[in-house]
């Protein structure tokens, strides 16, 4: 149980377009959905909080114009990186929470802008 | 207030050693902590977790110690294998279904 599934694991894409990257809790429902971001050989950074049907939470320095979260139901969010840059080339990752404080991480998706 | 400290940055193992790594933190808010496992290109797995009212959990070859007064958790490896050899972060949260504030992470090599 507590799978989470994140698509695409890889996408490479042209500067100035948009992507979207897809979470879905497989086997059980989330209230609470989390996007990292993280860079080769550092921590995971928290970009966004994410309830079901309500505004995503932005972390402090993260562009939620750019960064754009949607939330529709207890099993889907999805994160859209607009108008991407090379800049914008990371692995992003994002994590489902169930009661408790516990958290499941999708595998990554690995972002390359060119 | 709301740093996790992770140490060492680094850990060279022999196999068959104890692999330790430790945390801090300053938020006695804090009430979860976890510790995950990443293998390179993947998300982190949830490895094991403790809570305050406990000072150690043990699962398998994992243990975590908790040090509530000192502010303090660690992640000891038993027995430490080859396969054992990826990176470690620790995290902390506090209320429920509240973000994780990770530590910095350990790259861990187990050499045979």
């Amino acid at each position: 149980g507590a799978v989470v599934s994140q698509h695409p694991s890889r996408v490479i894409c042209k500067s100035g377009t948009s992507v979207k990257i897809e979470c879905r809790s497989l086997d059980f429902q989330a209230t609470t959905m989390f996007w990292y971001r993280q860079f080769p050989k550092q921590s995971l950074m928290l970009m966004a909080t994410s309830n079901e049907g309500s505004k995503a939470t932005y972390e402090q320095g993260v562009e939620k114009d750019k960064f754009l979260i949607n939330h529709a139901s207890l099993t889907l969010s999805t994160l859209t990186v607009t108008s991407a840059h090379p800049e914008d080339s990371s692995f992003y990752i994002c994590s489902a929470g169930v009661s408790g404080n516990i958290q499941y991480f999708g595998a990554g998706t690995r972002l390359s802008v060119l | 207030q709301q740093q996790v400290k992770q140490s060492p940055q680094s850990l060279i193992v022999q196999k068959g050693g104890i692999s330790i790594i430790n945390c801090a933190y300053e938020n006695t808010a804090f009430d979860y902590f976890p510790w995950y496992q990443q293998f390179p290109g993947k998300g982190p797995a949830l490895l094991i977790a403790i809570r305050p009212d406990v000072s150690e959990k043990k699962e398998g070859r994992f243990t975590i110690s908790f040090n509530k007064s000192a502010k303090q958790f660690s992640l000891h490896i038993m027995d430490s294998q080859p396969g054992d050899s990826v990176t470690y972060f620790c995290a902390a949260s506090k209320g429920n279904t509240d973000k994780l504030i990770f530590g910095t992470g350990t790259r861990l090599q187990v050499f045979p």
